[in-house]
């Protein structure tokens, strides 16, 4: 069965230090992935989208940058934190079939002080 | 215009009682929705997807899908107080629409099954 694993669960980083955040998938190969992130209250605004190795589109230009370096992975970055940038952070991972589905790691709730 | 959009809530439905929750979306060549629910400080978890026009069945959950009103609803029958939690609607944007396939989701609805 195909799981999206994402660490860390919670983060807390000062302003202006930078962010590393790992999403994996397994059980399935060439998997479209997506980051969110969910201000406190707020929806899920979306990020990045990834259909395969090194293919990135940004939907929000921001301080963050995405990278897939390998098909099953997708990594979220920044080289300096804002205040702004707090939130849940979720990974998904969207099946490609007839009845597709979107699927959601467990997120990493991220404080930025 | 929000591409998709929610009554924010919150909807309190006795114990029991049909909860029904309403979802409206812009973009014309959406093709696929999807319905979650959210607890706080979790993540969402799948519901369903239903991507044709009518009615999609499973379990104690109902979707309803109208393309030509641009309208996505869900319905939760014999409501419990665990189904309490924030609804989110999605829409994908269509493969023969140019682009990625874009999830857009709706700022959710806050649901409330008093006991």
């Amino acid at each position: 069965s195909q799981t999206i694993h994402q660490w860390p669960a919670t983060l807390v980083q000062p302003v202006g230090s930078p962010l590393s955040l790992e999403c994996t998938v397994e059980g399935t190969s060439n998997p479209n992935l997506y980051w969110y992130r969910q201000a406190a209250g707020r929806g899920l605004q979306l990020l990045f989208y990834s259909v395969g190795i090194g293919q990135i589109s940004s939907e929000v230009p921001q301080n963050l940058s995405a990278s897939r370096p390998q098909d099953r992975q997708f990594i979220l970055s920044s080289k300096k934190l804002l205040l702004s940038d707090s939130g849940f952070y979720l990974c998904a991972w969207r099946t490609q079939s007839i009845n597709e589905k979107l699927f959601f790691g467990s997120g990493t709730q991220l404080s930025v002080l | 215009q929000k591409e998709v959009e929610q009554n924010s809530g919150p909807l309190s439905v006795p114990e029991g009682a049909i909860a029904s929750l309403n979802c409206t979306y812009s973009d014309r060549v959406s093709q696929s929705f999807f319905w979650y629910r959210q607890y706080s400080g979790k993540s969402p978890e799948l519901i369903m997807s239903i991507y044709s026009n009518g009615d999609k069945e499973d379990g104690r959950f109902t979707a309803q899908l109208n393309k030509a009103s641009q309208y996505v609803s869900l319905l939760i029958r014999d409501s419990q107080p665990s189904d309490s939690a924030t609804y989110l609607c999605a829409a994908v944007r269509g493969w023969n629409s140019g682009g990625y396939q874009k999830v857009t989701f709706g700022t959710g609805t806050k649901l409330q099954v008093i006991p």
